[in-house]
């Protein structure tokens, strides 16, 4: 299957700063990824749909301008929490999805606002 | 609204045991079904997939899909310690329509 990363695994920022967080496909080209946000003890929920050259497609709910994504070539995404509040404080995850339909995930960032 | 349910658990079971773990989804038109074992603290990790009607077996593991009862389940044979996870179903629908998750069933094997 596809191999993601994603850089970096963790994170601690103040309040009211902006944090990137990278998702790379390694093996694998891919025109999709996907943006997932986990809160503790909950399931994983979908941020957005990223697409590769295009703007990406939000889920409901979730403020585009607040979390920007950019996938700029074929086995980079960018995330870009701006203006981070506590609550924002999640494990977000990425991931890849291949001609299958099968999803393989890169191993998260810990995003900590103090 | 395409929905997976699972049951939350947590399923306890002893080691040694069988495991079964089930998934029912909304949408007939579905065609692609995923297994993922998610550790605590970790990103979820495929397990199985499965396309067709039936039973695939993969080691300990066994997917058994029936699409007329629109429903998926998991077998784990000879449960480990180390198979204690939360264990997400996916579903998708193919034409690269998104993938809907379960909320997770979370699986404890007891020693």
């Amino acid at each position: 299957g596809a191999v993601v990363s994603q850089h970096p695994s963790w994170v601690i920022c103040k309040s009211g700063t902006s944090v990137k967080i990278e998702c790379r496909s390694l093996d694998f080209q891919a025109t999709t990824m996907f943006w997932y946000r986990q809160f503790p003890k909950q399931s994983l929920m979908l941020m957005a749909t990223s697409n590769e050259g295009s703007k990406a497609t939000y889920e409901q709910g979730v403020e585009k301008d607040k979390f920007l994504i950019n996938h700029a070539s074929l086995t980079l995404s960018t995330l870009t929490v701006t203006s981070a509040h506590p609550e924002d404080s999640s494990f977000y995850i990425c991931s890849v999805r291949d001609s299958t339909d099968t999803q393989y995930f890169g191993p998260g960032t810990r995003l900590t606002v103090l | 609204q395409k929905e997976v349910e699972q049951n939350s658990g947590p399923l306890s079971v002893p080691e040694g045991a069988i495991a079964s773990l089930n998934c029912t989804y909304s949408d007939r038109g579905s065609q692609s079904f995923f297994w993922y074992r998610q550790y605590s603290g970790k990103s979820p990790e495929l397990i199985m997939s499965i396309y067709s009607n039936g039973d695939k077996e993969d080691g300990r593991f066994t997917a058994q899909l029936n699409k007329a009862s629109q429903y998926v389940s998991l077998l784990i044979r000879d449960s480990q310690p180390s198979d204690s996870a939360t264990y997400l179903c996916a579903v998708g629908s193919g034409g690269y329509q998104k993938v809907t998750f379960g909320t997770g069933t979370k699986l404890q094997v007891i020693p």
